[in-house]
């Protein structure tokens, strides 16, 4: 079974420019998140989806952050314009229910560093 | 509000030693505790997990935790280290989101 694939692995982008991440969850799990992780510092939950819908966004940094999972399947993730503090480590997860004791199935990280 | 306090951030210890990493959390209600580890250039990966009944829950690769209800606390402890044990450690709690500590990295000198 293919795990959390995440791409890309390392992005480096100026200030104000674009960027989008790329999640793809396990095969069948309805429920994928995203989190964050600045350097040094927790790991610190962004939103999570249940299929294409969001079901809690209050991690959300700002309105430069969006998220989409168009069809229920892959999300991504863009940050536009991008700023320094948005360096960090972005982390995808899923899982097949919300259930608290269901666990959360990591993938690798994309490594964003905004110079 | 949930949250997770890890002792430690940085242990360095021998191989064959014992090792305990501390973990507090904060939260009134009911909570499902975690352990991750990531190892280097690798994904996240569960270790073990605390949901109901005896407070002390095994893990892969020898790896144990206690849970004190009264003390809010979760530690991890493993009685002998190896050198592959060397990675981020982090503890988690979940009572309707998951909130993860800082990480706390273990490096084993062989």
């Amino acid at each position: 079974e293919a795990g959390v694939t995440q791409f890309p692995s390392h992005s480096v982008i100026e200030k104000g420019q674009t960027v989008t991440l790329r999640c793809d969850p396990i095969s069948g799990h309805d429920n994928l998140y995203w989190y964050r992780r600045v350097m040094g510092k927790e790991i610190k939950f962004l939103l999570h989806f249940v299929k294409e819908s969001k079901q809690d966004e209050s991690g959300m940094p700002n309105n430069r952050f969006l998220a989409e999972r168009t069809g229920g399947t892959y999300s991504t993730l863009k940050v536009q314009p991008a700023e320094l503090e948005d360096s960090g480590v972005y982390f995808c997860a899923s899982s097949q229910d919300m259930g608290p004791t269901t666990e959360q199935y990591f993938g690798p990280g994309t490594r964003l560093t905004v110079t | 509000a949930q949250s997770v306090s890890q002792h430690n951030h940085h242990v360095i210890l021998s191989e064959a030693a014992s090792l305990e990493l501390g973990c507090n959390y904060s939260y009134g209600g009911t909570v499902n505790l975690f352990w991750y580890v990531q190892y280097p250039g690798q994904h996240l990966q569960l270790l073990l997990k605390y949901f109901s009944g005896d407070p002390l829950v095994k893990g892969i690769k020898g790896f144990e935790a206690e849970f004190i209800k009264s003390k809010f606390s979760f530690n991890l402890r493993k009685p002998s280290v190896q050198w592959s044990d060397t990675a981020e450690y982090f503890c988690a709690v979940k009572a309707y989101k998951l909130s993860f500590g800082a990480g706390t990295t273990v490096t084993v000198r062989a």
